[in-house]
Formats: structure tokens, C-alpha cells, sequence
């Protein structure tokens, strides 16, 4: 199973834009990119999944390199509930490799 | 999205009994469901796969005979923790795959918080 990494933390200000980074180097070839929300006490929820290139939503965006070894979230005009962890998976589940949860982005936003 | 449910979403029991905890997939059929584990400030650890019919695959460290898993229907799957201990005591997530336009989403139950006295 590919293994992911992301900061452990980040802080920001309302308003603003933020990107979050994820590193999947050994990322494979059918594996799609997912990006999960959580807020304490409360169930993971889903904000964007892609392949490559970029994919938008009305929440985020999600740009994926040439070589998928990394991506990026980006989370347009952050507010305050926007405080959250967000975490990055990869994998297949189509083959049945399950979604591994790495530690997850704690993303604090300040007023 | 697809909606999952979990019920009890909070549970406080005295140590060694056993408390069952049910997922349900309200609008779509699942026919795999996930059963993670997370305990505070860290993240989710899958314990279980459950599949509609067979029997469950749990990951290694995990105690099939404490932690039964049930997935009698394609909308309900089941974790009974049996004679649990404060040990125990975690936030229980569970999840369910959907199949849809070429890819699957898992969508999250809203957890459940299990705390043995």
C-alpha cells in the first residue's frame, strides 16, 4: 500500500488560501488519490478524490503532478470551519486495497 | 453523498460486558463495509473489512473473537465488542464503499464513542 505524508499542522487566517501537500512516492499505477475532512468527534468526511492532472469541486481543488508522486489540496478562502484534519489516501479500492489513513493535516484557522 | 449511519453514537458500559454497535448504509447497498478505530489526537486504524455474506478479514493485531463482525445485509454490518475493558474504550468509525463512474468512494459513519468504566 502506498504510504502517504503530510505536515502535521498548519495555521492559517481566515480568508485565505491554503495549500496542503501530500508525498505518495510508491503510489501505483491504479491508485486514485483521496482527500478526507474530519472534525473532532465526527466521521471522516470526503472532499475530493482524483487521478492526475486537476480536479475541482465546489469545496476544493486537487492538483496531482505529471509523476503523482505528490499532490496538493487547495482549499480556496478558508473560515473558521475550515478548522479540521484533513488526510490524504491512496489506493485502489476497486482491487479491494483498503483507504490506510496516515496521521492526517491539522489545519488551524486563526480569525 | 451516500448516507452511513452508526447507532449507538455514544456508549458507556461497565467492564466486561460486550456492546454491539451497527452500521447501516441508509440510501445505497454496500457490499463491503470498514470498521476503524480511533483513539484521541490520533488517527483512524482500520480493524476490519466486512463483506455482505462471508466473513470478515481483520487486520493484524486485532482480535477476531473480541471484536465480531457481522454483515448479514447489504445495508447493515455490526461490531460487537465482547467483555470490554477500558482498554477498549476508542471512537469506532464505520464505512462503506460505494461503486460508481469508474471509481469507489468510501463514505464514514458519524462514529461511536465507547467508553468502559
Amino acid at each position: 500500500l502506498a504510504k502517504t505524508t503530510q505536515p502535521i499542522s498548519m495555521d492559517s487566517y481566515e480568508g485565505q488560501e491554503v495549500n496542503i501537500t501530500c508525498s505518495h512516492n510508491n503510489i501505483a499505477t491504479n491508485d486514485y488519490i483521496t482527500w478526507y475532512q474530519q472534525f473532532p468527534s465526527q466521521g471522516p468526511r470526503f472532499i475530493i478524490q482524483g487521478y492526475k492532472t486537476k480536479v475541482t469541486n465546489e469545496v476544493a481543488s486537487l492538483f496531482i503532478p505529471a509523476d503523482r508522486k505528490s499532490s496538493t489540496l487547495s482549499l480556496p478562502r478558508v473560515s473558521l470551519s475550515d478548522t479540521a484534519v484533513y488526510y490524504c489516501l491512496v489506493g485502489d479500492s476497486n482491487a479491494g486495497n483498503m483507504l490506510t489513513f496516515g496521521g492526517g493535516t491539522r489545519l488551524m484557522v486563526k480569525p | 453523498g451516500a448516507v452511513v449511519s452508526q447507532h449507538p453514537s455514544r456508549v458507556i458500559c461497565k467492564s466486561g460486558t460486550s456492546v454491539k454497535i451497527e452500521c447501516r448504509s441508509l440510501d445505497f447497498q454496500a457490499t463491503t463495509m470498514f470498521w476503524y478505530r480511533q483513539f484521541p489526537k490520533q488517527s483512524l486504524m482500520l480493524m476490519a473489512t466486512s463483506n455482505e455474506g462471508s466473513k470478515a478479514t481483520y487486520e493484524q493485531g486485532v482480535e477476531k473473537d473480541k471484536f465480531l463482525i457481522n454483515h448479514a445485509s447489504l445495508t447493515l454490518s455490526t461490531l460487537t465488542v465482547t467483555s470490554a475493558h477500558p482498554e477498549d474504550s476508542s471512537f469506532y468509525i464505520c464505512s462503506a464503499r460505494v461503486r460508481g463512474q469508474g471509481y469507489n468512494e468510501q463514505f464514514f459513519g458519524p462514529g461511536t464513542r465507547l467508553t468502559v468504566l
